[in-house]
């Protein structure tokens, strides 16, 4: 089954620490994605990358990294510099879809990591 | 039943009636529309998309209508059923110098009664 792996599930960080987020696909997706997600409000791009080794910060890049060393992959670190890092994670992919009328910005998304600073 | 707006509001609908969830989407120049249904603690799930150079599409019990004159965006789920309840939202895409730029609109929390 291809598909976006998010993990972990659930995450509990103390304040302070650095977390990281893993994403793995196996859809041989190029474009890769993070955003983040709050009660009452849209998705929020944090950063994205559309090759690897390559990546662009998105609106709420601040207190957040990432690598893209290979297709597969995007972890997302959640740094100390967050300063409001409780929330829902979703991570997801874009590729050239068959029917090229309908464009390739159909993300598939993972089923996302939620992190809690206690 | 009908729901207005981009916060989000809850719309309550009897099993078997049909749904409509609507989106104002903020940017003319927009090209591209996607419908996502995301279930309590789960990944958002694409439903159906549509271009603007096409006033409806239809799937499997969906339809999504799209008025570019007032910039207004619907979803219709036919005969609603249970499996349906979770928050709808609109995602518009617009091309620009920098690549494709993604909007998602805040979501529908859409309830089934039995």
């Amino acid at each position: 089954d291809g598909g976006i792996t998010q993990s972990p599930k659930y995450l509990f960080r103390k304040e302070g620490q650095n977390v990281t987020l893993s994403c793995e696909q196996n859809l041989n997706h190029d474009a890769m994605y993070w955003y983040r997600q709050d009660p009452g409000q849209g998705l929020r791009l944090i950063y994205y990358s559309q090759i690897v080794n390559d990546f662009q910060k998105g609106d709420i890049a601040e207190g957040y990294s990432v690598s893209r060393e290979k297709k597969e992959s995007f972890p997302l670190t959640v740094t100390s510099a967050q300063k409001n890092p409780t929330a829902f994670y979703l991570c997801a992919s874009s590729g050239i879809t068959r029917d090229r009328a309908m464009g390739a910005n159909v993300l598939t998304f993972g089923a996302g990591s939620r992190l809690t600073v206690l | 039943g009908e729901s207005v707006g981009l916060h989000l509001p809850t719309l309550s609908v009897q099993e078997g009636d049909n749904s409509i969830i609507n989106c104002a989407y903020s940017n003319s120049a927009s090209d591209y529309f996607i419908w996502y249904k995301q279930e309590s603690g789960k990944g958002p799930q694409f439903i159906i998309d549509i271009r603007s150079n096409m006033d409806k599409r239809q799937g499997q019990r969906v339809t999504v209508l799209l008025n570019k004159t007032v910039k207004h965006l619907s979803l219709q789920i036919a005969a609603t059923q249970p499996g349906d309840s979770a928050v709808y939202f609109c995602a518009e895409i617009r091309s620009t110098g920098g690549g494709n730029k993604l909007t998602f609109g805040t979501g529908t929390q859409l309830k089934v009664e039995l």
